[in-house]
């Protein structure tokens, strides 16, 4: 089985500090995603990456950096944080083209980030 | 581009009834369906998917759902719902075949409650 891990479930922190949110998957999967989901908004996409040390940003990118040195971990950067990216964030992962499930997207639990 | 219209976002039903959950979507090209489930305190989990072919798609614990292009829906149904089915539900989009990443764009998700 895929299994994409976030490194932790609850996080508090407080405004203006730097937030580092992990995630590893252990399939060798090339992409990688970040989003964050807010009632009623279902999920919105961050950023993505294709491939070690490339990345593209999503749809809401504003306040956020990723990094990704190793292919099996894509790590979230919240270089200040504020009281509006108070949200769960999901990561997930996807196989490269031509396997059978590319166009699958496997998720993790979630972290559930709160900022004062 | 594309767009995902939940148009519920909540729907309660009893046990034992039958559910249809509405998803339409919005695309100038070919697209990939789906949906996803996300049960409480947990990630999103691929359910069904429509990429080609019948278009008619079951899941393995008696969901199914139909493209309909003419439409541009694709709405999820179960003729007997379960307690076990009470779940945030997900569909999702994606451009076909997809650009290497298969970025999906979400809707904003249906609460299916389930009352005994």
């Amino acid at each position: 089985d895929v299994k994409v891990t976030q490194s932790s479930r609850y996080l508090v922190k407080r405004t203006g500090e730097k937030v580092f949110l992990e995630c590893v998957q252990d399939m060798d999967h090339e992409n990688m995603f970040w989003y964050r989901q807010d009632p009623g908004l279902g999920l919105r996409l961050i950023y993505f990456s294709y491939d070690v040390k490339m990345k593209e940003k999503g749809d809401i990118p504003e306040g956020y950096s990723v990094s990704r040195e190793k292919k099996e971990r894509f790590s979230l950067i919240l270089e200040s944080a504020s009281t509006n990216q108070t949200s769960m964030y999901l990561c997930a992962s996807s196989p490269p083209p031509g396997a059978s499930d590319t166009d699958t997207q496997y998720f993790g639990p979630g972290t559930r980030l709160t900022v004062l | 581009a594309q767009s995902v219209t939940q148009l519920d976002s909540q729907v309660p039903v009893f046990e034992e009834a039958p559910v249809e959950l509405r998803c339409n979507y919005s695309s100038s090209v070919s697209v990939y369906l789906f949906w996803y489930v996300q049960y409480p305190n947990q990630g999103l989990q691929l359910l069904l998917k429509y990429l080609s072919g019948s278009t008619l798609v079951k899941s393995i614990n008696g969901f199914e759902a139909e493209f309909n292009k003419s439409q541009t829906s694709f709405h999820l149904r179960k003729p007997s719902v379960h307690i076990s089915d009470t779940a945030e539900y997900f569909c999702a989009v994606s451009e076909a075949p997809g650009a290497g990443s298969y970025q999906l764009t979400f809707g904003k998700g249906t609460k299916l409650s389930v009352i005994p």
